[in-house]
């Protein structure tokens, strides 16, 4: 099965700084890459599909790039309601899997 | 508006069993394949069963393999997962989601709030 990595798992940042959060799949993956939000208490939220296609209603501070095996989601200008846990998932072969998560933090 | 409602969970012996439901509303149910994610208390996402439009297809992550089975009820607009053999490692919420636009493979737009499992001893 394919391996997902993220990194780091956890972060803290100031109001305003702009960050990046890396996800590794183990083998190819083309673009099949989704990254999610979830804050505690709730189901996670879709941020991004297709490893770049921000989804609707998502402000545009989020972004994401990559292809192939490395991927990043960046958050410019990072606001207290972006703290959070940030999920990278692979689909489409199965196993869908997730990676283990990256807590992001306010200093 | 589409909504998952999750419903099933509770507390259960080690060695028992479950069926968690999944009512969905505000699409046309029997066009999407649909999935169960769990995740265990201050854990992450865990994808674990995946089923197709008419049932035919189902897939498993390996660690439940031989102890979960996905299902549904098209005309009930309902999704299933029987949970059997349950262990320590199965206490979690478990959520049920789906792609938007009824395609195959995509992010999961939707979720329901998730119903919890707790094994106990």
């Amino acid at each position: 099965d394919i391996q997902m990595t993220q990194s780091p798992s956890s972060l803290s940042a100031y109001v305003g700084d702009t960050i990046t959060i890396t996800c590794r799949a183990s083998e190819d993956i083309t673009n099949f890459l989704a990254w999610y939000q979830q804050k505690p208490g709730k189901p996670p939220r879709l941020l991004i599909s297709a490893a770049s296609t921000l989804q609707p209603g998502i402000p545009s501070r989020f972004s994401g790039s990559g292809y192939g095996t490395d991927f990043t989601l960046t958050i410019t200008s990072l606001q207290p309601e972006d703290v959070a846990t940030y999920y990278c998932q692979k689909y489409l072969s199965v196993p869908w899997t997730f990676a283990q998560g990256t807590k992001v933090e306010i200093k | 508006e589409v909504q998952l409602v999750e419903s099933g969970g509770g507390i259960v012996q080690r060695g028992g069993s479950l069926r968690l439901s999944c009512a969905v509303s505000g699409l046309t149910f029997s066009k999407y394949w649909m999935h169960w994610v769990r995740q265990g208390p201050g854990q992450g996402l865990v994808w674990v069963a995946r089923i197709n439009t008419d049932g035919s297809s189902r897939s498993y992550v390996d660690s439940v393999k031989g102890r979960f089975t996905v299902s549904r009820d098209n005309a009930k607009s309902t999704l299933y997962l029987q949970i059997n053999s349950l262990t320590d490692e199965d206490t979690a919420r478990y959520y049920c989601a789906t792609v938007e636009g009824s395609r195959i493979a995509d992010g999961f737009s939707y979720w329901g709030q998730g119903t919890p499992v707790t094994v106990s001893s």
